[in-house]
């Protein structure tokens, strides 16, 4: 079974400072997607950004990118020029690729605090 | 535009009673629909899934089942609470048959509280 770990239960940075959550997954696939989700204390899970694992190149949503590491099944995210709306939990999930079910895999989340 | 209704927001439940959660998606056709629980403070924990209608799988042996009655509409139901099925539950669609890659939409999400 696949598993995801997220080894940060807590983070903290500064307002407009950069700052990177840490993921790593274990998969025996070669086909998946990894995603970052943020939940704020409204609890409303929204989609961050993902990344396709057959696709070299780091996928970037304005602020936020990922620095995916294949073979060491590594799936950072990285937040610049953080904002207090930023303040959130934050997950890493996985998807398998090749099932229509498309079960997502979660890690415990990283409580992200952005100071003034 | 997609959207998803998740409904109650809120509920209080003593033990022993039934519930039945409902959500709803509008604005897309043939999802799979999920039902998730997130303990506090921690990920999410995948309770059932369907992929088409009539069509439940359950990845957690408990006291809740799932239902879908309809093509965008899944159920959460319990005939009998337990103080454990307390927490935040999330219902989740993704797209369907070929979007391998479509992330999940989630609902608002219920707060259970049996007591």
């Amino acid at each position: 079974a696949q598993t995801v770990t997220q080894s940060q239960p807590e983070m903290s940075v500064q307002e407009a400072e950069t700052v990177t959550l840490s993921c790593t997954y274990d998969t025996s696939e070669s086909d998946y997607y990894l995603f970052w989700y943020k939940q704020p204390p409204s609890r409303q899970m929204i989609l961050v950004i993902r990344q396709e694992a057959y696709k070299q190149q780091n996928a970037t949503e304005n602020r936020f990118s990922v620095n995916f590491q294949k073979a060491a099944k590594s799936f950072s995210l990285k937040i610049s020029d953080s904002q207090l709306g930023d303040a959130a939990m934050y997950f890493c999930a996985y998807r398998r690729g090749d099932t229509n079910a498309g079960k997502s895999t979660f890690g415990d989340g990283t409580t992200l605090t952005v100071k003034p | 535009s997609q959207t998803i209704h998740q409904w109650p927001a809120t509920l209080v439940q003593p033990v022993g009673s039934p519930l039945s959660l409902e959500c709803t998606v509008e604005g897309t056709s043939n999802p799979n629909l999920y039902w998730y629980r997130q303990a506090a403070g921690r990920g999410l924990q995948l309770l059932f899934y369907s992929v088409d209608i009539g069509q439940i799988s359950s990845e957690v042996p408990q006291n809740l089942s799932a239902s879908r009655p309809q093509d965008r509409q899944f159920i959460l139901s319990s005939k009998k609470l337990l103080l454990s099925d307390s927490g935040f539950y999330l219902c989740a669609w993704s797209g369907g048959m070929g979007s391998y890659n479509s992330p999940l939409h989630f609902g608002n999400g219920t707060r259970l509280t049996v007591t």
